[in-house]
């Protein structure tokens, strides 16, 4: 079975300081692994995904992730956070293990709040 | 990416009544999926709705309370059976606009009460 945890369930951080968003996952065989932002009241919005290749990852708004596979960590950073950077953010695992399941299994999220 | 519509946007209904929520996709998509989020909570996956075939239910959820059609590649529709208060959720539809590459783009959701 594949997990998503995401040990904060809030993050304050001050306009202009770097913030990071944590997520440790479990799977059995290769992870997909996926960083969702939610407004309030709207949708989830995909951000950036890891599959292979470099573990930094660029993705919208200026926010990247690093994969760290000893850690099984996939962490979400951006160097200078935004007011409107303010939401909810979800980490999501999908195990390729090409059983052909394409269930995305998400944390909890964590919501970041940015202080003028 | 996609363009994701979701009808209605919220309701609030009665026990024991049944609401369908449509979801429209601006392009053609093999996997559509169903998710809900309960108030404060993570998205669960309902089923995953596949075109010409009958959809594929997650543990904890079957198909007499939640019926899933898929008639073409653009349109899915979710019903919630004989609801109850544990029914309100916000429920959003997914699709993976190509297939394999794992991001799935999501509707706005439904916000459903029910009373």
């Amino acid at each position: 079975a594949q997990s998503v945890a995401q040990p904060e369930d809030q993050v304050n951080v001050a306009e202009g300081n770097p913030l990071t968003v944590k997520c440790t996952y479990s799977v059995s065989g290769n992870p997909y692994l996926f960083w969702y932002v939610q407004y309030p009241n709207r949708g989830l919005q995909f951000l950036l995904k890891y599959i292979t290749g470099d573990n930094l990852v660029k993705g919208s708004y200026g926010f990247e992730a690093e994969f760290n596979k000893s850690q099984t960590s996939f962490h979400l950073k951006k160097p200078s956070a935004l007011v409107s950077d303010s939401a909810l953010y979800f980490c999501a695992v999908r195990d390729f293990s090409g059983a052909g399941s394409y269930q995305l299994t998400f944390g909890k999220g964590t919501k970041l709040s940015v202080i003028p | 990416s996609a363009v994701i519509s979701q009808k209605p946007s919220r309701d609030i209904c009665q026990r024991g009544t049944s609401l369908t929520i449509q979801c429209q996709v601006d392009s053609q998509v093999t996997m559509m999926f169903w998710y809900r989020q309960q108030p404060g909570q993570s998205l669960t996956l309902i089923a995953t709705a596949n075109q010409g075939s009958e959809a594929t239910y997650e543990s904890g959820f079957v198909i007499d309370k939640f019926p899933i059609s898929r008639p073409n590649l653009t349109f899915s529709t979710l019903t919630v059976s004989n609801m109850s208060p544990e029914d309100s959720s916000i429920y959003l539809c997914s699709v993976e606009v190509i297939q394999g590459a794992g991001e799935q783009y999501f509707g706005p959701g439904t916000r459903l009460t029910v009373t």
